[in-house]
């Protein structure tokens, strides 16, 4: 499976700034995704980072307040903007691939996150 | 609406027993993909087993196994002979296809304790 390296692995915020997540994987993947999961709770999907494109969002996540690019299949990158006590959560990086079936969702160590 | 429910917040087991994780889901698509992912306190998300649903047969892996019951849309998970290291938060998880794109849909966890 492929390996990911997710930075930072946590940090704690002023509300109103904002913070940029890496996560970088080992080899070439098909599909690259970001997950929330809020203190207590299940993960959620953000979004799915394209490469070269604008990310496909989920319903009540919005561009503006967490931009991501893809520059290409290996990297991505998450930003929580403008961010609020509300935004404090882990934050997962996920990627399907390289496996044969294409089935195999891999998961970053998670960035946890603190708005104070 | 796709959803995965997992009724059980809590379990727990002695060391060595057996124990049996429950998750139902709902889907209205015919060929698609179960996941049991384990969570420990450091965060890593981790795949324990997965399952086709085209597949008759269950899925296992070692001291894992799953109870896969399509009609019933039922996808229980055993972990036999318990260890200390099995304790964590379990997910199910179901993988739906949107358009051109995929993704997760996960249970909110059962968090298992394991008693020596």
């Amino acid at each position: 499976s492929a390996v990911i390296s997710q930075k930072p692995s946590r940090d704690i915020c002023q509300r109103g700034t904002s913070l940029t997540i890496q996560c970088q994987v080992d080899s070439q993947v098909t599909m690259m995704f970001w997950y929330r999961q809020q203190p207590g709770q299940s993960l959620t999907l953000i979004a799915t980072a394209n490469q070269g494109s604008e990310a496909t969002y989920e319903s009540g996540f919005v561009i503006d307040k967490f931009p991501i690019s893809r520059p290409n299949l290996t990297f991505s990158t998450l930003t929580v903007s403008n961010m609020s006590p509300e935004d404090s959560s882990i934050y997962l990086c996920s990627v399907t691939g390289p496996d044969r079936t294409g089935q195999l969702y891999t998961f970053g160590s998670g960035t946890r996150l603190t708005v104070v | 609406a796709q959803t995965v429910t997992q009724s059980q917040p809590e379990m727990s087991v002695q060391e060595a027993e057996t124990v049996t994780l429950s998750c139902t889901y709902d889907t209205s698509e015919s060929d698609y993909y179960l996941f049991w992912y384990k969570q420990p306190p450091s965060r890593q998300m981790i795949l324990v087993i997965r399952q086709e649903a085209y597949k008759q047969q269950n899925a296992t892996e070692n001291r894992f196994s799953v109870n896969f019951q399509k009609a019933a849309k039922s996808f229980s998970l055993k972990i036999s002979d318990s260890q200390l290291g099995d304790a964590a938060m379990y997910f199910c998880a179901l993988k739906l296809r949107q358009g051109g794109s995929e993704k997760l849909v996960f249970g909110k966890g059962t968090k298992l304790t394991v008693n020596p």
